[in-house]
């Protein structure tokens, strides 16, 4: 089956900027997840979607971060305005369901590096 | 909520030899732990996982350990290639609906030939 694609693959933005991430989850996944993986660190949930209604927001920085998922598949995050501090990997992950059950294993995706100067 | 503290940051083992890394968990309420691993540049993959209803599990080289009432849970490589050789990370969940997985902060692993 095919895999979670996420794009761009890379971004470098200057601070105050703007920038958008995309993510495809794998076809028939009811669960999408943004996470944020600073440098030497594991991920950090960012939002999690079950279908189109969020689950999840509780460390997504609202004053400048903001997500969605029109339709139940597709999803974007964005940032602005960018700081420094927002330079990491923005991983998109998606499970079968949220419930618990086994369908529960997240897949990620490739990933998108942002560099923020 | 919950925190997940995974120790060592960094391990080298010679090639053969085994490979332990260990997690600990504050939320007694969590039932599902994953372990991810991270190639350099790539995706983290699930390579195991355990659910608090069993206190063992084995895939071939790899195994994943669970105390529950020590709140901590282990991965253990046996016979480690240098293709072993990644950040590892752990995760806790509880389980419910809404399933949210907090990580720990890896393990870099480095497998010498």
């Amino acid at each position: 089956e095919a895999g979670v694609a996420q794009s761009p693959r890379y971004k470098i933005i200057e601070k105050r900027q703007s920038v958008a991430f995309w993510c495809n989850p794998i076809s028939g996944h009811a669960t999408l997840y943004w996470y944020q993986q600073i440098l030497g660190q594991g991920p950090k949930l960012l939002i999690q979607f079950q279908n189109n209604g969020v689950v999840d927001d509780s460390q997504l920085p609202k004053d400048r971060f903001s997500a969605e998922r029109l339709k139940g598949v597709d999803s974007t995050l964005k940032i602005q305005p960018a700081k420094l501090e927002d330079s990491a990997v923005y991983l998109c992950a998606s499970s079968l369901d949220g419930g618990g059950g086994p369908q529960e294993t997240q897949y990620f995706g490739p990933g998108t590096r942002l560099l923020v100067l | 909520g919950e925190n997940v503290e995974q120790h060592p940051s960094t391990l080298s083992v010679q090639e053969g030899d085994s490979a332990v890394i260990k997690c600990t968990y504050s939320d007694s309420a969590s039932n599902y732990f994953p372990w991810y691993k991270q190639e350099l540049g790539k995706r983290p993959q699930l390579i195991i996982d355990i659910r608090s209803n069993v206190g063992e599990k084995k895939d071939q080289r790899i195994a994943v350990t669970l105390n529950k009432t020590a709140k901590h849970f282990s991965l253990h490589i046996t016979e480690t290639q240098p293709e072993d050789s990644a950040v590892y990370f752990c995760a806790a969940s509880k389980g419910l609906y809404g399933n949210k997985l907090v990580f720990g902060a890896g393990t870099i692993l480095r497998v010498k030939s």
